[in-house]
């Protein structure tokens, strides 16, 4: 299966900054997918990223707050925009591990802490 | 819409106890469903799943039936190892996603 480094591992942010996570996958894949985890809570789909493409953002985010970039088949990059204490969460990225299995791969994870 | 349902955490067991963390769906049709896991550290990664009803998932020792009756994925284990100890998150499938429970933490002590 694939191998996803994610950077930075964690950060601590300031209210009102911005934050860019970076995704890079060893091998080529068609999507890939944001996840967020808050404190305490389920792993929420955030927006799916397809080269060449807008993302497709799910229910409750937006283009202004995460936007994505996905410039080739391996690299993407979400950024937390205007961030509040709210946003304090561990986010994932993650990658389709076999075509059609919908069994996925995940990085290890970006755990930010804005104060 | 459609969701997943997992025991609360954490549990605490001793080595070579048994273990069940509960796992009940709520869903249209029959979706498939996966047990992941996440190591301290470590990104998630799938520890076993099921596709159709009945199915038993296998994988280092653990085990999960896929039960339409009680909608449920229970995820079991005979005798656990301190290497066992994560974060386990039930899931199922639906057009595009993987909708996720809260996980459950696990840890086991020798």
């Amino acid at each position: 299966s694939a191998v996803i480094s994610q950077k930075p591992s964690r950060d601590i942010c300031q209210r009102g900054t911005s934050l860019t996570i970076q995704c890079q996958v060893d091998s080529q894949v068609t999507m890939m997918f944001w996840y967020r985890q808050q404190p305490g809570q389920s792993l929420t789909l955030i927006a799916t990223a397809n080269q060449g493409s807008e993302a497709t953002y799910e229910s409750g985010f937006v283009i202004d707050k995460f936007p994505i970039s996905r410039p080739n088949l391996t690299f993407s990059t979400l950024t937390v925009s205007n961030m509040s204490p709210e946003d304090s969460s561990i986010y994932l990225c993650s990658v389709d591990g076999q075509a059609g299995a919908n069994v996925l791969t995940f990085g290890a994870g970006s755990r930010l802490t804005v104060l | 819409g459609n969701s997943v349902t997992q025991m609360e955490g954490p549990v605490t067991l001793s080595e070579e106890a048994f273990l069940t963390i509960n796992c009940t769906y709520t869903a249209t049709g029959y979706p498939s469903l996966f047990w992941y896991v996440q190591y301290p550290g470590e990104g998630l990664q799938l520890l076993l799943k099921a596709t159709k009803a009945d199915d038993k998932g296998s994988n280092k020792g653990f085990e999960a039936t896929y039960r339409k009756e009680t909608t449920s994925f229970h995820l079991e284990k005979g005798s656990v190892q301190v290497s066992d100890s994560a974060v386990y998150f039930c899931a199922l499938v639906e057009p595009k996603k993987l909708v996720f429970g809260k996980g459950t933490k696990l840890t086991v002590n020798p």
